[in-house]
């Protein structure tokens, strides 16, 4: 059974950066995707890009784009995203799933918490 | 970026209800276009892909229409597990989006 498993949850300083991390859990096929998507508090969901995770292909939100980068480890079947200089407005809780157009299931989420 | 709104924002129904939610993209997305379930505290979940394929395993009372810049996703039965909040997204074109959200309270 797919599953997503992520990191735990951060709390960090305005500037800094942070990694998170998504272990995948349960699948044999070589084409497959992990999206990255955030939810601040309020806010709606928002998309941020996705990596496929044998080749390493990216795509990313041209909103976030710059500060973001996404990376894969194939052999231990793990996605990162790293969200550096960090402001305030990145608190929110960080979403990997499976897919790159629809997308499920998810991983539990992370609380990415920036506060000086 | 194509803008996807949800109507309603709230919706309070009862056991054996039947519901519906409406999501309007801002110009044609076809249909490329998601439902997902959240609850509290929890990660989303996949109900509906390209507007009304039921995903693997999501009971038959949900079901998805629309095309273009209408859809909508409609619970029939409903049950008191189905209190979530439910939202759409689209995939049409690179930024993808999501609405709003509509919570369902039972």
């Amino acid at each position: 059974q797919l599953q997503l498993v992520q990191s735990g949850n951060e709390l960090k300083k305005p500037g800094a950066s942070v990694k998170v991390s998504c272990k995948v859990l349960g699948y044999t096929f070589k084409n497959f995707h992990v999206t990255w998507v955030r939810q601040a508090p309020g806010r709606r969901l928002e998309w941020m890009g996705w990596i496929n995770l044998s080749g390493g292909e990216t795509k990313y939100n041209e909103n976030v784009e710059g500060r973001v980068t996404m990376t894969a480890d194939s052999y231990t079947k793990t996605a990162f995203m790293e969200v550096r200089s960090l402001r305030s407005d990145d608190t929110a809780v960080y979403f990997c799933a499976s897919g790159n157009n629809w997308l499920g299931p998810w991983g539990q989420g992370t609380v990415v918490t920036v506060s000086s | 970026d194509i803008q996807m709104t949800q109507s309603p924002s709230t919706l309070s129904a009862s056991v054996g209800d039947r519901v519906t939610i409406t999501c309007r993209a801002s110009q044609n997305i076809f249909r490329w276009l998601a439902w997902y379930q959240r609850k509290p505290g929890k990660a989303p979940n996949l109900l509906i892909y390209d507007a009304s394929t039921l995903n693997s395993g999501v009971p038959s009372r949900f079901s998805g229409s629309g095309s273009g810049t209408e859809f909508s996703l409609t619970i029939n039965g409903l049950q008191p597990d189905d209190s979530a909040t439910y939202f759409c997204q689209h995939y049409h074109s690179y930024l993808y989006t999501f609405g709003q959200g509509t919570k369902l309270e039972i």
